[in-house]
Parts: C-alpha cells; structure tokens; sequence
C-alpha cells in the first residue's frame, strides 16, 4: 500500500493567496484527520470526518479555514486568505475507524507551507 | 478540561540504558490511549496503544508502555535504548471523538 499521500510537499505562497492542500487516504479507511504542527504550538487536530463527515472542527483556527472531503479517498484542506501566521506542516492522517474506536492513524508526510 | 502531558520536553539516554518517557492524562471516561514517534521530516508513525487488559502493552521496535490507572499516567519505555531510537515521541488519548495529543517528547540516545 502507499501510505497516505499528501501534495504538494512544500507550498511558498503570498500572503492573502489562497492554498489547498490535498491528501489521499489510505484505501480501505474510513477516518480522515487534519493536523498541524508549529514549534510554537506543536501538533494541533484540526478537523476530524468519519465516514466523509465532519465529527470534530472545534480545531479550525477561524473561517479562513476550510476542510472538505469530496468523496471517501480524498479531502483538501484550504486556506483563503491565508497570511503569514499560517506557515506551519500540515500532516494528513487516516485511520479505519471500528465501533470500538480504538484505532492508531497513518499519518502522511506532510505539507511544508510558508506564507511570505 | 481534559488534557495529556508530557513533562519533560528532551530526555537523554546512553545508548543501552533503559529509557522512559513519561505520559499522564487528565480525562473524563475510559480513554484510550496511544504512542507515536515522529522521526526528522516525516510524519508520526503508531508505536503502540492500550485499550483494556493487561496494563503491560508491548510494540514495534522493541517499546512498551504501561498504563496505570491510579496515577493516570501511560509511560513508554525500552530496555535498552538505541541511537536510532533518537526521535520526537507524542503521546495521545482518545475519549470519546476526541483526540488529544501531548506536547512531545525529545528523545536523544548517545553513543
């Protein structure tokens, strides 16, 4: 299997530009996470679907910031207008969610995004 | 508020000692709970996890944890420490639908 896959590896924007990033799942599960990480702030859960449906947002920072998962592989998270504060590695992580819940993430290599 | 902590931000080890990187919880319910190291440039990878049993949990490459209810704490541990074990480890609690990661933990292992 490839893992969960996550473009672009690095972003360099300008601030006020809008950003997507992209991540696919890993076939077969069902659970999607958006992370990001910051020396300031270490690692952040963002938003969280199961099932193509978002169970947990309290993470997005404010409305600049938009997740979405258009079918069951694939979600993209983006940044409108993004601005300097925002430089960060966003990870994407997938996970086959059971009733128990007791399931670990595979975590992509994440998505290096400077904001100039 | 429910919360992880991981008090100490680096640990050193020499190479063959035992290691122990410390995690405590704070939650409501039965969490489950998780062990992630993150290597340079990459994404976390799963170590380990405990959901109920035995409070000894064992995992890839040779880490353990062990949970303990009554001081709320999950601390990882290895017998005898590699200089490749050298990494940022994260320990994480899930309650519920919510996920809860620490603040991470850097590990160094001299030769």
């Amino acid at each position: 299997d490839a893992g969960v896959i996550q473009s672009p590896r690095h972003e360099v924007t300008e601030m006020g530009q809008e950003v997507t990033l992209r991540c696919k799942l890993i076939s077969g599960h069902n659970s999607l996470f958006w992370y990001r990480q910051t020396m300031m702030r270490g690692l952040e859960l963002l938003i969280y679907f199961n099932n193509n449906v978002p169970i947990d947002d309290s993470g997005m920072p404010e409305d600049r910031f938009s997740a979405k998962m258009p079918n069951a592989s694939f979600s993209t998270l983006k940044i409108q207008p993004s601005e300097p504060r925002d430089s960060a590695v966003y990870f994407c992580a997938s996970s086959l969610s059971t009733s128990g819940g007791a399931d670990e993430q595979y975590f992509g290599p994440g998505t290096r995004l400077t904001v100039t | 508020a429910q919360s992880v902590a991981q008090p100490e931000d680096q640990v050193n080890v020499a190479e063959g000692n035992p290691l122990t990187v410390k995690c405590t919880y704070s939650v409501s319910g039965n969490p489950y709970l998780f062990w992630y190291v993150q290597y340079p440039n990459r994404g976390l990878q799963f170590l380990l996890k405990y959901i109920t049993g035995d409070n000894l949990v064992k995992g890839s490459y040779g880490f353990e944890a062990e949970f303990n209810k009554s001081q709320t704490s999950f601390h990882l541990k290895k017998p005898s420490a590699l200089v490749s074990d050298s990494a940022l480890y994260f320990c994480a609690v899930r309650v519920l639908v919510r996920y809860i990661f620490g603040t991470g933990t850097r590990l160094k292992v001299l030769a």
